[in-house]
């Protein structure tokens, strides 16, 4: 069964880096978009970023260009999260998903999360 | 990456029927068949409950039913339960490839 695992949330000083992974198991990692959503504390969803299977092309929210990276190793069915210059507004649970592009456009499976706390 | 819009909660007694809507753009909703709505309990990972606008995951009841009009979405479900109670969202691809989520709506079962 497909099964989807986050690792690495933590708290982490404003200005801070941290990295999170997702290991998957149960299906074929590189035939999926993989994506990363968060949620604040009391706030809702936020999509995050995602990577297409073979790695090719990554994409990110407005809020978080060019402080996080996304990547994937499908060698080894896991992917990451890398955190750079932190912000308190960053502090959530990370969920990361399947799909979210061609073939599959919704998340059909998710993770239980990992909490980011961004403080001093 | 403006945030879709949906009403902050909606409530009804068991049995009835409820509609959450969804509302978008041209560039998202209006512009694509792949809107999702997800089922999230508190302190729970979001399911989902209905892509692609109108299908229903395997498992999912039948009372959950999806649509669209325009830039607009909706979840209706009806014959309302007790375990209907918890947060939806909405979900829409954006011409930016990039993905967007609705506020949040929280359901209460009377």
């Amino acid at each position: 069964q497909v099964q989807l695992v986050e690792s690495g949330g933590s708290l982490v000083k404003p200005g801070g880096s941290l990295r999170l992974s997702c290991a998957a198991s149960g299906f074929t990692f590189s035939d999926y978009y993989m994506t990363w959503i968060r949620q604040a504390p009391g706030k809702g969803l936020e999509w995050v970023s995602y990577i297409s299977g073979r790695a090719a092309t990554p994409y990110y929210a407005d809020s978080v260009k060019g402080r996080f990276t996304i990547s994937r190793d499908n060698s080894k069915k896991l992917m990451f999260l890398q955190m750079d210059s932190l912000r308190a507004d960053d502090t959530a649970v990370y969920y990361c998903a399947r799909g979210g592009n061609w073939p599959t456009y919704h998340f059909d499976y998710w993770g239980q999360g990992t909490l980011v706390t961004v403080s001093s | 990456q403006s945030a879709l819009t949906q009403p902050a909660s909606v409530s009804g007694s068991p049995g009835q029927s409820i509609t959450i809507s969804c509302t978008g753009s041209n560039s998202d909703i209006g512009g694509y068949d792949y809107v999702s709505w997800y089922q999230q309990y508190p302190g729970k990972a979001p399911k989902v409950m209905i892509y692609d606008v109108s299908n229903r995951p395997s498992g999912v009841s039948n009372r959950f039913s999806g649509s669209k009009s325009g830039n607009t979405a909706s979840l209706t479900i009806s014959g309302l339960q007790a375990e209907d109670e918890a947060d939806y969202y909405c979900s829409s691809y954006s011409s930016t490839n990039t993905r967007v989520f609705g506020g949040g709506t929280k359901l209460t079962v009377l």
